[in-house]
């Protein structure tokens, strides 16, 4: 089945950038989407269709996807993003949605 | 704003049947949108069930499908999840959502539920 890869943990000072990769098989080929979820909390979902943004969530939030790695990037960082970000794809191939094994946004 | 919410027994003995039921609130369950259930072990990532249209058409994930089973109510605006043959590795939070009428996300989620297999 199709994988979608995440590094564990990304650590980013306040006012910073963080950039979290999810790692697949031509995932650009793919739309992706991406959640945020905090601790004992359902994800929400911060952007989809690869780059879109739901209502309601910052402009600081914006996502690329090409070739090999979908990228969600969060401009400014402030402590409210400490959580687990998670990415997921419709893959056609083995019928089913993935995600992404997560990482955790660390803000020092 | 739609609103979600998961209801069942939180533990359940092992070979048992897990059964949940997702309440939707301010929305209703037969407009065009897929209604699924994700899962989330506890300190692992998410896994997709499965989702069921209002018609009662479904749609489960290949490793899970022979123990699957799903359900709606459009009367109750409500659906319902059955897990057969439960084992330890079946403990994990169960969220029901809601999956976008134009887009393969899932834009609304229930708080979820912690459902523990054990004897």
């Amino acid at each position: 089945s199709y994988v979608l890869s995440q590094p564990p943990s990304v650590s980013v000072a306040p006012g910073q950038t963080a950039r979290i990769t999810c790692g697949g098989n031509n995932i650009g080929s793919k739309t992706v989407h991406w959640y945020q979820q905090k601790p004992g909390q359902a994800p929400v979902l911060v952007v989809y269709d690869d780059s879109d943004r739901p209502s309601g969530i910052p402009e600081r939030f914006s996502g690329s996807n090409s070739g090999n790695t979908a990228t969600l990037t969060i401009t400014r960082v402030e402590g409210g993003d400490e959580a687990d970000y998670c990415c997921q794809v419709w893959d056609s191939t083995s019928g089913q949605y993935v995600f992404g094994t997560g990482t955790k946004v660390t803000v020092l | 704003q739609v609103q979600l919410q998961e209801s069942g027994p939180g533990l359940v003995k092992p070979s048992d049947t897990l059964s949940l039921t997702c309440a939707v609130s301010d929305y209703s369950i037969s407009s065009t949108n897929w209604w699924g259930w994700i899962r989330q072990p506890p300190g692992k990532g998410l896994e997709w069930i499965g989702y069921i249209y209002y018609s009662g058409n479904t749609y489960y994930n290949p490793s899970l499908k022979s123990r699957v089973t799903m359900s709606v109510d459009t009367s109750k605006n409500q659906f319902s999840l059955k897990l057969s043959s439960v084992t330890a590795v079946d403990t994990a939070v169960y969220f029901c959502a809601r999956r976008a009428t134009t887009s393969s996300c899932f834009d609304d989620w229930g708080q979820g539920t912690l459902v523990t297999v054990s004897a």
